[in-house]
């Protein structure tokens, strides 16, 4: 496996609060990528990353920001949660045009 | 628009017999066409990867078929076990798009019952 860890694996807070999730992979993989997954929806692309401070939207970015300061680091932020972004979160990570290793994913609630 | 279809949400299947499932999609120029199988609780993990100028891949019980005629792939998992239920989600990876990205579908459950 990649060695792709997500932090906290569980979160439960308010509507309106700031969440991040972290998403620590060791494999020295340039791409990494954020997903929410829905039922009905499978697995939808929010943010992704080609390189340290490269960034681009995915399917359903609004209301979602991320920072990748490092290789081994990205950070997926809710600035103010809504109940829409309860959902599962999945990190993976790649080699260019190569599969993608995901983490087990962070269940948010947001009440 | 562009789509990525898996046609069941379920599928039940006997131990010892083949589970195919079916992926289809739509507008897309595809490059390359993967699959992942994930269990509950746990993210997906990869099985098989098979590009647009290929019409098959084997990985010991596993086979995916790619035809891009009739923009469809097929995933087979032979002499099935109670071990491989889980669900089974396909992802296309279309040029033209954003380099790295991957549209997944929606998976289907596959149930083997001993």
């Amino acid at each position: 496996d990649a060695g792709i860890t997500q932090s906290p694996r569980h979160k439960v807070t308010e509507t309106g609060t700031p969440v991040t999730l972290r998403c620590h992979q060791t494999e020295n993989h340039r791409y990494m990528y954020w997903y929410r997954q829905d039922p009905g929806h499978g697995l939808r692309l929010i943010h992704y990353s080609y390189g340290v401070k490269d960034t681009d939207k995915g399917e359903v970015s609004d209301g979602y920001s991320v920072s990748r300061s490092k290789t081994e680091d990205f950070l997926l932020t809710l600035e103010s949660a809504t109940s829409s972004q309860t959902s599962v979160y999945f990190c993976a990570s790649s080699r260019p045009n190569q599969p993608q290793h995901f983490g087990d994913g962070t269940r948010l609630s947001i009440l | 628009s562009q789509k990525i279809e898996q046609n069941s949400e379920a599928l039940n299947i006997q131990e010892g017999k083949t589970a195919t499932l079916t992926c289809n999609y739509t507008n897309y120029s595809p490059a390359y066409l993967q699959w992942y199988r994930q269990d509950p609780g746990r993210g997906p993990v990869f099985l098989l990867l098979i590009r647009e100028n290929e019409k098959e891949k084997r990985k010991e019980r596993l086979k995916v078929t790619f035809d891009t005629t009739l923009k469809q792939s097929l995933f087979h998992i032979t002499a099935s076990q109670p071990a491989d239920s889980a669900t089974y989600l396909c992802a296309l990876k279309y040029s033209g798009a954003g380099s790295y990205q991957l549209t997944f579908g929606k998976g289907t459950k596959l149930s083997v019952i001993p």
